[in-house]
């Protein structure tokens, strides 16, 4: 069974310009989160998404924006690239039904540089 | 809001040898999840051990095993006999219990050496 798939593995950006990372689950997990990790506030829930709803968020300004596909694929989308965005971006996914709870299994991250 | 707390940033192990790396957290929730994540340098987070909250039993997969000490808030992992593959950071993570709450809340981690 395949794992979590993150796309592209590393990026670089400059200043001001728009990114969008994509992250694949593993086949049947209808939820997707996503995470920034980086070496001064660690690791941050960015939001998740169940069925193409975004069904929680974290704190992070409205730059940050994703979404959801029928078939569960999720993308991730920063706006207006700052260099303290520069960080290891993490999706995660996770089975998740009616009084049923698993975990999260991560991707390997895309790592995003921006200059 | 919950927080999880690692107070112990670095961590050294003989090899063979067993290491307790320590983690605390604070909820007002009855139900929960607790995990250890496991991140070597390929930095993919891979999961370690999960306790329920709701179990007093301590879980345990093959040489990890954790303390749950849940009036404490505590929950410590175990490795033993130290591999030099166990290297790697180590985090806490934590929970709720609420269906449909996936968001994971970590700790800062515990980078963890094994030495040969």
């Amino acid at each position: 069974k395949a794992g979590v798939t993150q796309t592209p593995r590393y990026l670089i950006k400059t200043r001001g310009q728009q990114v969008t990372l994509s992250c694949s689950p593993i086949s049947g997990h209808r939820s997707v989160s996503w995470y920034q990790q980086t070496p001064g506030q660690g690791l941050q829930f960015l939001f998740e998404y169940f069925s193409e709803t975004q069904r929680n968020k974290g704190n992070f300004p409205g730059r940050f924006s994703g979404r959801q596909f029928s078939n569960s694929r999720s993308e991730m989308n920063v706006s207006t690239l700052e260099l303290g965005d520069s960080a290891l971006y993490l999706c995660a996914s996770s089975y998740t039904g009616t009084g049923i709870n698993t975990e999260a299994f991560f991707g390997q991250g895309t790592r995003l540089t921006v200059v | 809001a919950q927080t999880v707390t690692q107070s112990q940033p670095e961590m050294s192990v003989q090899e063979a040898e067993t290491v307790t790396l320590s983690c605390t957290y604070d909820t007002s929730e009855s139900d929960y999840y607790l995990f250890w994540y496991k991140q070597p340098p390929s930095r993919q987070m891979i999961l370690v051990i999960r306790q329920e909250a709701y179990k007093q039993q301590n879980a345990t997969e093959n040489r990890f095993s954790v303390n749950f000490q849940k009036a404490a808030k505590s929950f410590s992992l175990k490795i033993s006999d130290s591999q030099l593959g166990d290297a790697a950071m180590y985090f806490c993570a934590y929970r709720s219990g609420n269906f449909g709450n996936e968001k994971l809340t970590f700790g800062t981690g515990t980078r963890l050496t094994i030495i040969p």
